[in-house]
C-alpha cells in the first residue's frame, strides 16, 4: 500500500556536524514533497518543499534531495545546532497528502 | 507563530463529557484540516473543509463532529470519547485545499480522555 516512512526513528548527531534524515515514499504519482519540523509541545513547522520536477532544493542551512527513481527523499541540515533538536517528518502530496512517522534528531554537545 | 491558533492547548475530559476544540487561522486561507497525532504514528487526517464545505471525512467516528462556520474558524466537537482518543489534535490550513500546497499547522490541543 501507499506509505511514507523514515528509515531511522532516532538520529544522534554531534553539534556542528551535518545531519541527514531520510524518507521513502511509495506513491509514484506524488508530485510535491514537504519536510516538517516538530519541536516538543508545538505543531509541525514547514521547513522546505520540493516539486517532482526538481532533484534538489536549498534553503537556509537545509537542502532537500529527491530521487524519483528509488522514491527517496532526504533532508540535509548543515552545521547542526541545539535548536535543531526536534522530530522531522516528510509528507508526500499526490492525490492526497501522506505523512511519515518522523525521525527524532538528537544533538550531542 | 504560524498564523494558526488552537484552544485549549490542553484538555482532560471524562468519557461522558462534551467539549469543543477551536482553531482559527489568520492567513486568509480557504482550506482547513483536523489531524490526529498519536505517539509513534503518522499524522492521521480526519476532516477537510474547503470554502466552509466539508470535502473529506476519513472514516472518523461520529463522536467527533466538525464545524466550520467560516473559512477562518474550525471547531471539533467531542462527545463520549474513548481513552484511545487521547492524542494531540492538530489543525492546519492551506490556501486552496488543492495539491502542491503547504499546510500550516497550529500548536495542537493535547487531549487526555479518562
Amino acid at each position: 500500500g501507499e506509505s511514507v516512512g523514515l528509515h531511522l526513528p532516532t538520529l544522534s548527531v554531534q553539534e556542528g556536524d551535518n545531519s541527514i534524515i531520510n524518507c521513502a515514499y511509495s506513491n509514484s504519482a506524488s508530485d510535491y514533497f514537504i519536510w516538517y519540523k516538530q519541536e516538543s509541545g508545538k505543531g509541525p513547522q514547514f521547513i522546505i518543499d520540493i516539486r517532482s520536477n526538481m532533484d534538489k532544493r536549498q534553503g537556509q542551512r537545509v537542502t532537500v534531495l529527491l530521487n524519483k527513481t528509488v522514491k527517496h527523499l532526504s533532508l540535509q541540515i548543515a552545521a547542526t545546532q541545539p535548536g535543531d533538536s526536534a522530530v522531522y517528518f516528510c509528507a508526500e502530496n499526490g492525490d492526497k497528502i501522506i505523512f511519515g512517522k518522523g525521525t527524532r534528531l538528537h544533538i550531542l554537545p | 507563530e504560524t498564523g494558526v491558533t488552537q484552544t485549549p492547548r490542553h484538555l482532560v475530559m471524562g468519557m461522558t463529557n462534551k467539549k469543543s476544540l477551536k482553531c482559527e487561522q489568520h492567513l486568509g486561507h480557504n482550506a482547513m484540516y483536523w489531524y490526529k497525532q498519536s505517539a509513534k504514528k503518522p499524522l492521521e487526517l480526519m476532516f477537510v473543509y474547503n470554502f466552509k464545505e466539508q470535502t473529506e471525512n476519513n472514516s472518523v467516528p461520529s463522536r467527533f463532529s466538525p464545524e466550520c462556520p467560516n473559512s477562518s474558524h474550525l471547531f471539533l466537537h467531542l462527545h463520549t470519547l474513548q481513552p484511545e482518543d487521547s492524542a494531540l489534535y492538530l489543525c492546519a490550513s492551506s490556501s486552496q485545499g488543492m495539491g502542491q500546497e503547504t499546510q500550516y499547522f497550529g500548536p495542537g490541543t493535547r487531549l487526555l480522555v479518562l
